[in-house]
């Protein structure tokens, strides 16, 4: 199994500003996964980070508006830009095991007013 | 295209009770993941099982268990004897077998179980 911690665990912020959000896993993983859950709503997939390389934004998510970095195999940031009370979510760290097990942070809860 | 389908959105049973938690999915893979995951109140989202598409065997974790059909593209989540701290949101989510090893996730079944 993979322990994920994040932070920040919650988050006000102000309309315009920017909040990085850091995401640490307690080993080696393959992936590591970026996650919106939107209030009362499922899980959707921001982007997959990648070691050393520029991640794989889904549809409807750009890199400008969300980057990411992933300097190790441990380590990944999401950064929300320029936020918008629409930006209010919570934010999930994701982390993928050789053995197809995906474990999940304890989430960033933001708020943007 | 990848889906999975979790038609219950919200169901309600009285403690002891048992309780199934509908998942159907789509893919054109033959080789995918299927995963069950719990959110309580508290927010975090608990693994709960994987299983891959090779593997059809039912699977039984004290009051949990899982019926797994390929033929008919569904991955049911049973709780026995439910108990009040099972109230939660479940998602059911799959993900393929392509190296990219997205999960898509079911839109949620919230269970209530009243003492």
């Amino acid at each position: 199994s993979a322990v994920i911690s994040q932070k920040p665990s919650r988050d006000i912020c102000q309309r315009g500003t920017s909040l990085t959000i850091q995401c640490q896993v307690d080993s080696q993983v393959t992936m590591m996964f970026w996650y919106r859950q939107q209030p009362g709503q499922s899980l959707t997939l921001i982007a997959t980070a990648n070691q050393g390389s520029e991640a794989t934004y889904e549809s409807g998510f750009v890199i400008d508006k969300f980057p990411i970095s992933r300097p190790n195999l441990t380590f990944s940031t999401l950064t929300v830009s320029n936020m918008s009370p629409e930006d209010s979510s919570i934010y999930l760290c994701s982390a993928r095991t050789g053995s197809h097990e995906q474990f999940f942070g304890p989430g960033t809860r933001l708020t943007v007013l | 295209a990848q889906k999975v389908t979790q038609a219950q959105t919200e169901i309600s049973v009285v403690e002891k009770e048992d309780v199934t938690l509908d998942c159907v999915y789509e893919t054109r893979d033959t080789t995918y993941y299927l995963f069950w995951y719990k959110q309580p109140p508290s927010g975090e989202l608990v693994f709960l099982i994987r299983r891959n598409s090779f593997d059809e065997q039912n699977e039984i974790s004290g009051r949990y268990s899982w019926n797994f059909q390929k033929s008919t593209s569904s991955f049911n989540f049973t709780i026995t004897a439910s108990q009040v701290v099972d109230s939660a949101v479940y998602f059911c989510a799959l993900s393929e077998g392509d190296s990219s090893y997205k999960l898509i996730f079911g839109s949620g079944t919230r269970l209530l179980v009243r003492p």
